[in-house]
C-alpha cells in the first residue's frame, strides 16, 4: 500500500530533540491512525482520529503529540523521547471506522 | 478485549511449497484483515474478509465467522513471500481498535 505516504523514512533524534513524523493521504479517508511497532512485535495502536478529531489515545505518554491538520493530514510531534521509543511508527488510514486500513511505509525511529 | 491468536507462529517452507494459516479469535467480528509486512517493514493489505472466501492470484484466504477463525491460503511459494503475516480483527462489540495477532513469520527458501 502506497497510497498513504510517510515522511520521513528514518529519523535519527536525541532524547533532547523535538521533531515530527508526517502521513498524508489523498484517498478521502476520514479516519487515520498511529501506530507503533517494536521488533518482532505486532503494530500497537496509539491513536485514532475520525473526521479530525481524536477518538482514541491508548495511554500513549505525553512526549507523543498527534495532530490532524485537515482530513488528509496526520502528525506525530515527538519531545523528549527515550531510548526505548526507537521503533517503526506506522500511519494508517480508513474511510471510516471498521473499514479496511490502508498503511504507509512507516518511519523507522532511533532515539539516542 | 479480543484475542487473536495466529498459527503457527513461525514457519520454513521449500520454494513451491503450499501452506496454510490460522487466525482464531474470540469475539464476533465485523472487519478482519490480512496483512503480509514484507523483510522491509512495509505492511501490504491482503485481503479484507470479515466473512466468505476471496482469492487473489496465489493467495486465497476464508472466514468462518460463525466458528471464530480465519485461514489464509499461500501456494506455490516463492522467495517474495517472506515476512511476516498478520491477522488483524474488529470486535463488533464498543469503539474498540483493530486488534493484531502476534504473527506468522514466514521463510521460503529456494
Amino acid at each position: 500500500d502506497t497510497e498513504v505516504t510517510q515522511t520521513p523514512k528514518h529519523l535519527v533524534m536525541g532524547m533532547t530533540n523535538k521533531k515530527s513524523l508526517k502521513c498524508e493521504q489523498h484517498m478521502g479517508h476520514r479516519a487515520m491512525y498511529w501506530y507503533k511497532q517494536k521488533a518482532k512485535k505486532p503494530p500497537e495502536l496509539m491513536f485514532v482520529y475520525s473526521y479530525e478529531k481524536l477518538s482514541i489515545n491508548e495511554s500513549v505518554p505525553s512526549r507523543f503529540s498527534p495532530e490532524c491538520p485537515n482530513s488528509s493530514l496526520l502528525n506525530l510531534h515527538l519531545h523528549a523521547l527515550q531510548p526505548e521509543d526507537s521503533a517503526l511508527y506506522l500511519c494508517a488510514s480508513s474511510q471510516a471506522r471498521g473499514t479496511p486500513l490502508h498503511f504507509g511505509n512507516g518511519t523507522r525511529l532511533t532515539v539516542t | 478485549g479480543i484475542q487473536v491468536e495466529q498459527s503457527p507462529p513461525d514457519l520454513i517452507l521449500q520454494e513451491g511449497a503450499n501452506s496454510t494459516l490460522r487466525c482464531n479469535f474470540s469475539d464476533s467480528v465485523n472487519n478482519l484483515q490480512w496483512f503480509h509486512q514484507n523483510p522491509w517493514g512495509q505492511l501490504i493489505n491482503l485481503f479484507y474478509i470479515p466473512s466468505g472466501t476471496k482469492q487473489n492470484g496465489r493467495l486465497s484466504a476464508t472466514t468462518v465467522a460463525t466458528e471464530r477463525y480465519s485461514l489464509l491460503y499461500i501456494s506455490s511459494s516463492q522467495t517474495t513471500d517472506s515476512g511476516v503475516y498478520f491477522c488483524a480483527v474488529l470486535s463488533n462489540s464498543g469503539n474498540t481498535p483493530l486488534v493484531f495477532g502476534k504473527g506468522t513469520r514466514l521463510s521460503v527458501i529456494a
